[in-house]
């Protein structure tokens, strides 16, 4: 069965950085789109970041250009979003999620989801 | 401030149906059929319910529907069932840069 297992959160100073990663199984991984979506203590969900299959197309929320990275590494089936930058408001549980497919526009459509990595920006 | 707009909360009592509505722009909803709808209970992850507006992934159960009306999408349960308490979030794709947007959920409570 599916399973993406995120690890990297903790807590970080405001400016500061973590690479958040998230291990998939279960499935061909490099077969399929990537989503980063993030979740803010008692406040919806917000998406992140968008890696296609292959790693050539990525995109970001507004929120996080520019200071987010997401990349992929199909060898090792694992999925990383570096968050640089951090404010206060990046604090949140960081989701890893697969898409449903590897083209860009299917993969829109989130069918599994991690159990969430939480990050702390504070002094 | 959410790019697609969800009604804060709905109830209903068991047995009975509801809708959540979620409601964008010809740039997102409108103007295309890729709106998903996500359930979460409290401290788990989301679980996707409904995808291209009105499929039903593999083992969600057929008392969830969806629909489209313009720049509009809703989620409607029927038979409402004490499980169904939950949090429910839209999303679309969007032609902006960005790919994807989310509404800002809809908690539902069974009464």
């Amino acid at each position: 069965q599916v399973q993406l297992v995120e690890s990297g959160g903790g807590v970080v100073q405001p400016g500061g950085s973590l690479r958040l990663s998230c291990a998939a199984s279960g499935f061909t991984f490099s077969n399929y789109g990537m989503h980063w979506v993030r979740q803010a203590p008692g406040k919806g969900l917000e998406w992140v970041a968008f890696i296609r299959s292959d790693g050539n197309n990525k995109y970001y929320a507004d929120s996080v250009k520019g200071r987010f990275t997401i990349s992929r590494d199909n060898s090792n089936n694992t999925l990383f979003l570096q968050v640089n930058s951090l404010r206060a408001e990046d604090t949140a549980v960081y989701y890893c999620a697969k898409g449903r497919s590897g083209a860009t526009l299917f993969a829109v459509v989130i069918d599994y989801w991690g159990q969430g990595t939480l990050v702390t920006v504070s002094s | 401030q959410s790019a697609l707009t969800q009604p804060a909360s709905v109830s209903g009592s068991p047995g009975q149906s509801i809708t959540i509505s979620c409601t964008g722009t010809s740039s997102d909803v409108g103007g295309y059929n890729y709106v998903s709808w996500y359930q979460q209970h409290p401290g788990k992850a989301p679980k996707l319910m409904i995808y291209d507006v009105s499929n039903r992934p593999s083992g969600v159960s057929n008392r969830f529907s969806g629909s489209k009306s313009g720049n509009t999408a809703s989620l409607t349960i029927s038979g409402l069932q004490a499980e169904d308490e939950a949090d429910y979030y839209c999303s679309s794709y969007t032609r902006t840069s960005t790919l994807v947007v989310f509404g800002g959920g809809t908690k539902l409570t069974v009464l």
